[in-house]
């Protein structure tokens, strides 16, 4: 079974500054992989996918992912923290369209 | 196009008391997928359901829990003799095509059940 592990449960981060949030993925074929964003008392939002196009994705709100095999990673960047990421982060995978969610990184953004 | 449609979005049941947490899919899109978030946990799949049919229940608990997605109306997933455990926030997506791997799912802003 496909899975992915989020590392850093909480990240803060001062407005201004990189955001990085890390995903490993494990999956014996090529995966599908995601990154949700949760705001509070919300549903998920889709930030961006990776669908084996490009290893280099863009997704919403000016974050990216860059997809690595060779490190089983999926990490998500923004060069530049504003208040209004401060939310929650999910990675996720997908078999058959079910998605497998790593547990989650709560982003807070310091003024 | 309105989005996934869940209701109620807060919903307090008594201990022995019935759930019905309702999802209108997105218009065209015929796969629900139903996840459960409780406290302090993460996202955990539930069940994923076509028109008039279960794919795969794999994550549902199997006693008590039950979902159903008929031809006409919304998705159903229904909670029998609630107990405190099953306080969490239940989030219904809905897909457009065949639930391929690479298919988005766009997620409702799901129903938050409170057992007292």
């Amino acid at each position: 079974a496909q899975s992915v592990t989020q590392l850093g449960s909480h990240v803060s981060v001062s407005e201004g500054a990189l955001v990085l949030l890390r995903c490993n993925y494990s999956s014996s074929v090529p995966p599908y992989l995601f990154w949700y964003v949760q705001y509070p008392n919300q549903g998920l939002q889709l930030l961006l996918k990776y669908t084996s196009a490009a290893t280099l994705v863009k997704g919403i709100n000016g974050f990216e992912a860059e997809f690595k095999k060779s490190e089983t990673s999926f990490h998500l960047t923004k060069p530049s923290a504003h208040m209004s990421d401060a939310a929650e982060y999910f990675c996720a995978v997908s078999e058959v369209g079910e998605l497998s969610f790593g547990a989650g990184t709560t982003v807070t953004v310091r003024a | 196009n309105a989005g996934v449609m869940q209701n109620p979005r807060h919903l307090v049941r008594r201990r022995g008391q019935e759930a019905r947490l309702r999802c209108s899919p997105m218009k065209g899109h015929s796969h629900v997928y139903w996840y459960r978030q409780l406290p302090e946990e993460g996202l955990k799949f539930m069940v994923y359901l076509q028109k008039e049919n279960i794919i795969d229940e794999s994550g549902m608990p199997k006693e008590r829990f039950s979902a159903e997605f008929p031809k006409e109306g919304p998705s159903i997933l229904r909670i029998q003799q609630v107990v405190r455990g099953d306080s969490a926030a239940y989030f219904c997506a809905s897909s457009p095509r065949t639930g391929g791997s690479n298919t988005e799912a766009f997620f409702g802003q799901g129903t938050r059940l409170t057992v007292v």
